[in-house]
């Protein structure tokens, strides 16, 4: 069964550090995985989908790593600011399933 | 549409009384997923749709639930008979043909079951 972990499961830095999360997956049969954030009450908003076959996605200051046959993913938030306040989730799709496994979320606060 | 769309954002509702929960996924996505969100827990998937059928309903938790998808858009969940602990954010995501696509979330229905 994919159980899909973060850690840490809350962090709080203060505004300009780089900051590194972690999700580890325990099946490495996925077909991608994808990094989220959601906002307290609101959705969830796709930041970054890595699909088996790569190392890594960037975009803006976001960088996302995958290393399947360790089973690891993080996300790397470059000059962190308050507006990346946020809980960010990691979701593995694994392989042969219609479904992701979500982990249970990094809550970030980023201090002014 | 632009983004996958749930109505209505926010319902309370009593304890026995049966709701309806609408996702308008984005057009031309095919794939639609339903999770739910309960307070510190993680997310829950619920059902899978792949045009109009539903390959994967494996994750609705009793036969209180129920789901349908008409013209291969829009889907209704459904849970008759609410119990308290229904309440929680049921969340649907829209994905172009299937999951290889990632997913696109709406913003969620908050259920309140009093």
């Amino acid at each position: 069964k994919q159980e899909v972990t973060q850690i840490p499961a809350a962090l709080s830095v203060p505004e300009g550090e780089n900051l590194v999360l972690n999700c580890s997956f325990t099946d490495s049969a996925i077909y991608n995985l994808q990094w989220f954030r959601q906002d307290p009450g609101k959705g969830l908003t796709s930041l970054l989908l890595i699909q088996s076959s790569q190392r890594e996605q960037t975009s803006g200051r976001l960088n996302a790593s995958l290393d399947k046959s360790s089973g690891r993913s993080t996300l790397y938030i470059a000059a962190s600011q308050p507006g990346d306040s946020a809980t960010y989730l990691c979701a593995a799709h694994l392989s042969g399933t219609y479904k992701y496994i979500f982990g249970t979320g990094t809550r970030l606060k980023v201090l002014a | 549409g632009a983004g996958v769309s749930q109505s209505p954002s926010n319902k309370v509702t009593e304890k026995g009384k049966d709701v309806e929960l609408r996702c308008d996924p984005i057009s031309g996505h095919t794939a639609l997923y339903w999770y739910r969100q309960s307070l510190g827990q993680g997310l829950e998937f619920l059902i899978y749709f792949q045009g109009n059928s539903a390959p994967d309903k494996s994750g609705l938790p009793s036969d209180r639930f129920s789901a349908e998808r008409t013209g291969g858009s829009v889907s209704t969940l459904t849970i008759q008979r609410t119990q308290q602990e229904d309440s929680a954010v049921y969340l649907c995501a829209s994905s172009l043909e299937d999951v290889n696509y990632g997913y696109t979330f709406g913003s969620g229905t908050r259920l309140t079951v009093v």
